[in-house]
């Protein structure tokens, strides 16, 4: 499975749009990539995912480069719910190994 | 529809002792997975499996066994409980969907403390 990078934290001001960045450059052409993301010590709640095509649900928007080596998790008007860390997946077959993610704080 | 559930949500062991996590899922999802995440890290696939009677490795299996006699429960043994173990596991379950993408379901959490 690809492994990610993603940024170990970023801020975000409440209403404004969060880009959350994250880079998958070992990539193959069948594999997946999902975002989920962990509120306190929850159980991780999924977000979105997408093989080639941008993805749009009412949670966020997912935004693939054209050669399929990085994406951007965009959520449109982050609110303090958001805040926390967000997981992107590259998985093929279902199974996601999960790397340390990014930590979004949203600030009033 | 209860999606995964997790028994129990909170344990003490004492070293050398053994458990078992119980996780069942209603959703007649093929895969099912066991994760670990020690405070302030990603999650650890420790172990998965495909469907029943299929079982296989994941990150860190070492110190745990499952068995997927059934499509809804998947439980993971500790059998001599070390205090490297004390972490937070999830259970999760997904449909199967090689090449077409699939989502999968984490249940709440079993926090596990080894003394």
């Amino acid at each position: 499975d690809a492994k990610t990078t993603q940024p170990p934290s970023m801020d975000c001001a409440e209403g404004r749009a969060a880009n959350l960045p994250c880079n998958h450059s070992t990539i193959s052409g069948n594999e997946y990539v999902y975002w989920y993301r962990q509120i306190h010590s929850q159980g991780p709640q999924y977000i979105i995912h997408g093989l080639k095509n941008n993805e749009t649900n009412e949670m966020a928007s997912l935004i693939i480069t054209e050669d399929r080596k990085s994406s951007t998790l965009i959520l449109p008007h982050a609110t303090l719910r958001d805040t926390a860390v967000y997981y992107c997946i590259v998985s093929r077959r279902g199974k996601l190994i999960f790397g340390q993610g990014t930590e979004l704080s949203v600030k009033p | 529809n209860a999606g995964v559930t997790q028994t129990p949500k909170f344990r003490i062991l004492k070293i050398g002792q053994s458990m078992t996590l119980q996780c069942t899922q209603d959703m007649n999802h093929n895969y099912m997975y066991w994760y670990r995440q020690d405070p302030g890290m990603g999650l650890k696939l420790i172990y998965y499996s495909v469907g029943a009677g299929i079982t296989d490795k994941g990150e860190v299996p070492n110190g745990y066994n499952v068995s997927r006699s059934t499509t809804e429960d998947f439980p993971l043994r500790l059998e001599l409980a070390a205090p490297s173990q004390t972490s937070v596991y999830f259970c999760a379950s997904s449909q199967t969907g090689e090449g077409t993408g699939n989502t999968i379901y984490f249940g709440e959490g079993s926090w596990l403390t080894v003394v």
